[in-house]
């Protein structure tokens, strides 16, 4: 089992939908969340971080997380073409394992016109 | 947020050669760097986590011979590919945290490096 699953996609969605990404992790002891957009031949870009149960959102962006079930999420609300990138789950480990971040292997999203 | 910068942002050489590539902190001083590397189409890979005066940490699988890694200032971190081959040609990327067991992590620009 991967550390950190994704599922590759891509996602398709029409502009204006919400899209949904999903992430789950194996680590129970996990501490922190992290999803990072990633444009074509681009260097990941930080979109939100969640330590805590539950949503939190920030703008079109909302992420959720539920820590019994051993996943976390992010939605995009009013997706623009402008979403349309790879994006990247991370979960940075406990202190046992010397707070490690480990990255999925990103799911792209395609949002259509 | 924190600025990061990479030089060079892509590089081509000939097989054999090494290639040293700069991981600058630009705005605030960082103990730790890490070195990630990516394959088109496939996740980052951490390679190494660089530590400002000591020696760098390694991940299983990663040449530490052949990855120099130099951390000798709280602002710049440097990865050499040294005797690069064909299969070394990826995305070299960067980051910085600020620290602690939450933080995120900021990346640089990434380096593509391309060994003919």
């Amino acid at each position: 089992q991967k550390e950190v699953e994704q599922n590759s996609g891509p996602l398709s969605v029409p502009e204006g939908a919400i899209a949904s990404l999903n992430c789950t992790y194996s680590d129970r002891g996990s501490q922190s969340f992290f999803w990072y957009r990633q444009y074509s031949g681009k260097s990941p870009e930080l979109i939100m971080f969640i330590y805590s149960n539950g949503d939190k959102e920030d703008g079109r962006f909302t992420a959720q997380l539920n820590k019994a079930s051993q996943y976390v999420s992010l939605l995009i609300r009013d997706s623009q073409p402008s979403d349309s990138a790879t994006y990247l789950c991370a979960v940075r480990g406990p202190r046992g394992g010397g707070f490690k971040t480990i990255f999925g292997a990103g799911t792209r999203l395609f949002v259509k016109a | 947020g924190a600025v990061v910068s990479q030089h060079p942002s892509w590089v081509i050489c000939k097989s054999g050669t090494s290639v040293k590539i700069e991981c600058r902190s630009l705005d605030f001083q960082a103990t730790t760097m890490f070195w990630y590397r990516q394959f088109p189409k496939q996740s980052l890979m951490l390679m190494a986590t660089s530590n400002e005066g000591s020696k760098a940490t390694y991940e299983q699988g990663v040449e530490k011979d052949k990855f120099l890694i130099n951390h000798a200032s709280l602002t710049l971190s440097t990865l050499t590919v040294t005797s690069a081959h064909p299969e070394d040609s990826s995305f070299y990327i960067c980051s910085v945290s600020r620290g602690g067991s939450d933080n995120e992590q900021f990346f640089g620009p990434g380096t593509r490096l391309t060994v003919l």
